[in-house]
């Protein structure tokens, strides 16, 4: 199956500073990526929709100033975290959609990147 | 407001027998329903999906039902292994990708 891949899958940093998560789609084309959110035994929290060369669609209560999206390329979207503070840590998940929409209607999720800010 | 509800936490099943995980949904627009396996610091790995037009689908030891009328869909596993352990997600999509996912249901399987 296509494979997604997140990087960094761990990550800790110090409060106030700026995190980048990387997203790529190694053997498809995607047009769009979904970043989802994960809390404690909790379900996964769709952030925001990006869009290969336009702005990133973000889900109501998510602070698009503070996740900031961006979808350069085809294989390629990052999410950066803001000035990150404690209640941003989480783990995160990207997902791609084939250009190609699969017939199966999956969507191809990355391994997920835990952020952990002190 | 919970378009996709996974009303069971858990379930606990002995090796061999059926395990059987509900979802419901309320958004009759989804177009296709799926069922994702998940362990602890991963991604979601898709099991099996349906079809908005169908009411079954089998594969493997895995068979998902759909009841539109209801808005309800089920995934059967038989004989459920210990390796099945993990928690189940069902998300719902649009037309347009965007998935939805139930709260999970933690399957625990023993021997």
């Amino acid at each position: 199956g296509a494979v997604v891949s997140q990087h960094p899958s761990r990550v800790i940093c110090k409060s106030g500073t700026s995190v980048k998560i990387e997203c790529r789609s190694l053997d498809f084309q995607a047009t769009t990526m979904f970043w989802y959110r994960q809390f404690p035994k909790q379900s996964l929290m769709l952030m925001a929709t990006s869009n290969e060369g336009s702005k990133a669609t973000y889900e109501q209560g998510v602070e698009k100033d503070k996740f900031l999206i961006n979808h350069a390329s085809l294989t390629l979207s990052t999410l950066t975290v803001t000035s990150a503070h404690p209640e941003d840590s989480s783990f995160y998940i990207c997902s791609a959609r084939d250009r190609v929409l699969s017939n199966t209607g999956e969507l191809f999720f990355g391994e997920g990147s835990r952020l952990t800010v002190l | 407001d919970q378009q996709v509800k996974q009303n069971s936490p858990s379930l606990s099943v002995q090796e061999g027998r059926i395990s059987i995980l509900n979802c419901d949904y309320t958004n009759s627009m989804f177009d296709y329903f799926l069922w994702y396996k998940k362990y602890p610091a991963e991604g979601p790995t898709f099991l099996i999906s349906i079809s908005s037009i169908k009411d079954k689908n089998e594969d493997g030891r895995f068979t998902v039902f759909l009841n539109k009328s209801a808005k309800h869909l089920s995934l059967h596993i038989v004989p459920s292994q210990p390796g099945d352990s993990a928690v189940y997600f069902c998300a719902s999509r649009t037309s347009y990708g965007k998935l939805t996912f139930g709260q999970g249901t933690i399957l625990t399987v023993h021997p």
